[in-house]
């Protein structure tokens, strides 16, 4: 089974420009989940989809933004990048995150996308 | 690649020996908890899981144990290999929440 993937792997921006980050997760997951990653900082969860409904948010302003489709493919968003956008964003995918017995609670990661702000 | 953590605490062991990893968790309620391993310019990798309704659990090389009264996690890697230096990072859910992970340990496994 293949795993998770996004795309693309690298990116570099410059200030005040938007981005549009794509993840696809595991087949048959249905939650999808949206983290960044910096040094500074570590891992900082950024929101979670499941059935193309928002189901949680993290503490990140309004630029950052994310939608799920029908097909459990997930974007993130982030518009007016600023310098400190400059990380790792990491996309995890579960069958599903609600609280259910066993496995389906894991979380897997796909290799993240780097991205650069200039 | 970018270092996951410049700053981290990190762990140096002998190659062959085993290693523990320690890890305080926030929450209480939590109750699923998950120790990743991240390699430089890779995603975190799933290594072991464990519920709130167990103390212990092995896997190959690898156990977790939890002490919830403490809010304690520890994963034990035995027989260390080159292989086994990244950063590892454990994460805790509290149902239907989303993961809050630790800030990571970067294990440095020396020949």
């Amino acid at each position: 089974k293949a795993g998770v993937t996004q795309t693309p792997r690298y990116l570099i921006k410059t200030r005040g420009q938007q981005v549009t980050l794509s993840c696809s997760p595991i087949s048959g997951h249905r939650s999808v989940s949206w983290y960044q990653q910096t040094p500074g900082q570590g891992l900082q969860f950024l929101f979670e989809y499941f059935s193309e409904t928002q189901r949680n948010k993290g503490n990140f302003p309004g630029r950052f933004s994310g939608r799920q489709f029908s097909n459990s493919r997930s974007e993130m968003n982030v518009s007016t990048l600023e310098l400190g956008d400059s990380a790792l964003y990491l996309c995890a995918s579960s069958l599903d995150i609600a609280g259910r017995l066993g496995r389906e609670e894991t979380q897997y990661f796909g290799p993240g996308t780097r991205l650069l702000v200039l | 690649g970018e270092s996951v953590g410049l700053h981290l605490p990190t762990l140096s062991v002998q190659e062959g020996d085993n290693s523990i990893i320690n890890c305080a968790y926030s929450n209480s309620a939590s109750d699923y908890f998950i120790w990743y391993k991240q390699e430089s310019g890779k995603g975190p990798q799933f290594i072991i899981d464990i519920r709130s309704n167990m103390d212990k659990r092995q896997g190959q090389r690898v156990t977790v144990l939890l002490n919830k009264t403490v809010k304690h996690l520890s994963l034990q890697i035995a027989a260390t290999q080159p292989g086994d230096s990244a950063v590892y990072f454990c994460a805790e859910n509290n149902y239907g929440q989303n993961f809050v992970f630790g800030p990571g340990t970067r294990l440095s496994v020396l020949p």
